[in-house]
């Protein structure tokens, strides 16, 4: 069975750093390209950063440039953001995806928090 | 950055079909693929269509995809209480770097 896996969600405070994980299982994980999605409580999705197979293409969203590090490590099929200089608006649950432009599967979701 | 516009909300009937909107322009719509996907309460979303009109599959055959121009659509036919959800478009788009888009999500409630 495709599965992906997020982990290291949680409560971070404003500036603060957070590095979430996505371990994938069930597919040649090194065959394609992975990304990141949020969503914000109450709003839409939003795409946030892709990675190529190789992890030698890599591409984000305006408001996550110079912030957020998108990486892959095909040995152990996982997949991460390190997210730094977090702001309150970057609440929001973030969900893993297989793929650049169509998703499937996703993950169930990481809850990121940034409050004081 | 939502520049794929959605419909806030969309109803019907048992049995009824329904139509979601999706607009767009000539760099992402109007040049790429679109997909659509569905998120029911509570739930990480699921793809519902991939390059424009094509089924995973498992799933059912009332949702279709569709394309004109810089728009597309995504119809329901036959609808079922479980497909009350909220759904989403997505395409890539030519002038954001390397950047896929969303639309801005229709949630559709079946009455």
């Amino acid at each position: 069975e495709v599965q992906l896996v997020e982990s290291g969600g949680g409560l971070v405070q404003p500036g603060g750093s957070l590095r979430l994980s996505c371990a994938a299982s069930g597919f040649t994980f090194s065959s394609y390209w992975m990304s990141w999605v949020r969503q914000a409580p109450g709003k839409g999705l939003e795409w946030v950063a892709h990675i190529g197979q190789d992890g030698s293409e890599i591409y984000y969203v305006d408001s996550a440039k110079g912030r957020f590090t998108i990486s892959r490590d095909n040995a152990k099929n996982s997949l991460y953001l390190q997210m730094d200089s977090l702001r309150a608006e970057d609440t929001a649950v973030y969900y893993c995806a297989r793929g650049r432009t169509t998703f499937d599967p996703w993950g169930q979701g990481a809850l990121v928090t940034v409050s004081s | 950055q939502s520049v794929l516009t959605q419909p806030p909300s969309a109803s019907g009937t048992p049995g009824q079909r329904v139509t979601i909107s999706c607009s767009g322009s000539s760099s992402n719509i109007g040049r790429n693929t679109v997909s659509w996907y569905q998120q029911l309460p509570g739930t990480a979303p699921k793809l519902l269509i991939s390059n424009t009109n094509q089924r995973p599959s498992g799933v059912p055959d009332r949702f279709s995809g569709s394309k004109s121009g810089t728009s597309a659509s995504l119809a329901i036919s036959g609808l079922q209480s479980e497909d009350e959800a909220d759904y989403y478009c997505a395409a890539w788009d030519d002038s954001l770097t390397g950047q896929c888009v969303f639309g801005t999500g229709t949630k559709v409630t079946v009455l």
